[in-house]
């Protein structure tokens, strides 16, 4: 059973528009991080969010923790090709270990 | 800072010879980290460190063996070379639960 589910797996859009892919778990987390990931790269944290509800901008990025600390979401105004590329969301495991589990990733392509 | 540097960046094994995956960090981070990453399975554990002297298994650890002899290297070494180790692997680091700085990776395929 995969701890992070994330949705949906692939998005393809053109360029200028909105999207939102999603990480849900039924499982209560402390904190939770999203990465981005190029192609030929490793994956570059992007920010972590803390707080039940809390919202985090990014410059065109924002990013929402549920309330209930179970899911989170990424909303994407006005995609640019520079945006293509893996997005991961990860949690640590519990008890305070450092161990990171991450969820499969929603691959983007932002077409021109 | 050079960060979190891998090498070789590429490598092709023979099914059953050995190789290590070398990673250097110089940002002075006590945890170290591999993760192996297939195509649409995400990031998978391997093993990690908590400081120089201390591993621990962690997701997929079968197959491979580290050492983490200094604070500033973490090597993988795979033993026996199998085709189910044909993989993207990705070494990290960081201070605590916080960021994981990850390398540039290490694409290795085992025919």
């Amino acid at each position: 059973t995969q701890l992070l589910e994330q949705s949906p797996q692939f998005l393809s859009i053109q360029e200028g528009e909105n999207l939102t892919v999603y990480c849900n778990s039924s499982s209560v987390f402390s904190s939770l991080q999203w990465y981005r990931q190029e192609p030929g790269e490793g994956p570059v944290l992007l920010v972590t969010v803390v707080t039940g509800g809390e919202v985090k901008k990014l410059k065109r990025l924002t990013f929402q923790f549920g309330d209930a600390r179970k899911d989170s979401s990424l909303h994407i105004t006005a995609a640019q090709p520079g945006d293509t590329g893996l997005y991961l969301c990860a949690v640590h495991t519990q008890g305070g270990s450092e161990k990171l589990v991450f969820g499969k990733g929603t691959k983007l392509t932002v077409n021109p | 800072n050079a960060g979190v540097t891998q090498t070789p960046k590429f490598r092709i094994l023979k099914i059953g010879q050995s190789m290590t995956l070398q990673c250097t960090q110089d940002m002075n981070h006590n945890y170290m980290y591999w993760y192996r990453q297939d195509p649409g399975m995400g990031l998978k554990l391997i093993y990690y460190s908590v400081g120089a002297g201390i591993t621990d298994k962690g997701e997929v650890p079968n197959g491979y063996n580290v050492s983490r002899s200094t604070t500033e290297d973490f090597p993988l070494r795979l033993e026996l070379a199998a085709p189910s180790q044909t993989s993207v692997y990705f070494c990290a680091s960081s201070y605590r639960r916080g960021e994981q700085y990850f390398g540039p990776g290490t694409r290795l395929t085992v025919t």
